[in-house]
């Protein structure tokens, strides 16, 4: 199984900062041929289930504000939230859809400091 | 709009037996993949299953292997998910979870509210 480590588990943020969370891989979730990276990022607030922000590593769902992008390749990716807002304060995952079981990381708790 | 309503969860004892259910609706069934993942309390997102948008094919995770069952009835817009064998560490939130692609290996596009199922005696 691809075991997937993100880093830091909680951070506490000033509104209008930059808020960065990593997201390493234990193999690579690039998929070659179709030079795509098999990773996406969710937020999850309290009570509600998640929801989709970015994928292919890089691509913003709709609607997802552009304050939010990700970045990375192969086994090393970051999700960088540009101004924090106080709506932002969640949970956030990344998880691998390279290979089944597809596994989530453990989860970025974001505070505002 | 998509719309994913999951139902079944509840309270159950060791060793019993749950069906959860999904009605999905906004998008044709048969072109996506559906998974299930679930949340233990205070805990991370854990993937349990996902069953191709033909139904032919089904992945499970190592945990629930031969105890739980995924299906899907295109003609109902719905998915299923059979719990048998039920354990302690089986208590979670059940989320139903669009896959934005007709195959496992794409990312979450939708989620559902997620159902209860609380295993205890």
């Amino acid at each position: 199984d691809i075991v997937m480590t993100q880093s830091p588990d909680s951070l506490a943020v000033s509104l209008g900062e930059r808020a960065t969370i990593n997201c390493k891989s234990s193999q690579s979730v690039l998929y070659s041929s179709k030079n795509k990276n098999y990773l996406a990022w969710y937020q999850q607030k309290p009570g509600q289930p998640p929801k989709l922000l970015i994928y292919w590593a890089s691509t913003r769902e709709s609607g997802v504000p552009d304050r939010f992008s990700g970045s990375g390749s192969g086994t090393d990716f970051t999700l960088t939230i540009s101004s924090l807002q106080a709506e932002d304060v969640a949970i956030y995952y990344c998880q691998q859809h390279y290979s089944t079981p597809q596994t989530f990381g453990q989860g970025t708790k974001v505070e505002i400091k | 709009e998509v719309q994913l309503l999951e139902s079944g969860g509840g309270l159950v004892q060791p060793g019993g037996s749950l069906r959860l259910s999904c009605a999905a609706s906004g998008f044709t069934s048969s072109s996506y993949a559906m998974s299930w993942v679930r949340q233990a309390p205070g805990k991370g997102l854990e993937w349990v299953s996902a069953i191709s948008g033909s139904g032919v094919s089904t992945y499970y995770a190592e945990a629930v292997k031969g105890r739980f069952t995924i299906s899907r009835d295109n003609s109902k817009n719905a998915l299923y998910l059979q719990m048998n064998s039920l354990r302690a560490e089986d208590t979670a939130v059940y989320y139903c979870a669009k896959i934005a692609g007709a195959s496992p290996l794409y990312y979450f596009d939708y989620w559902g509210q997620g159902t209860l199922v609380t295993v205890s005696s």
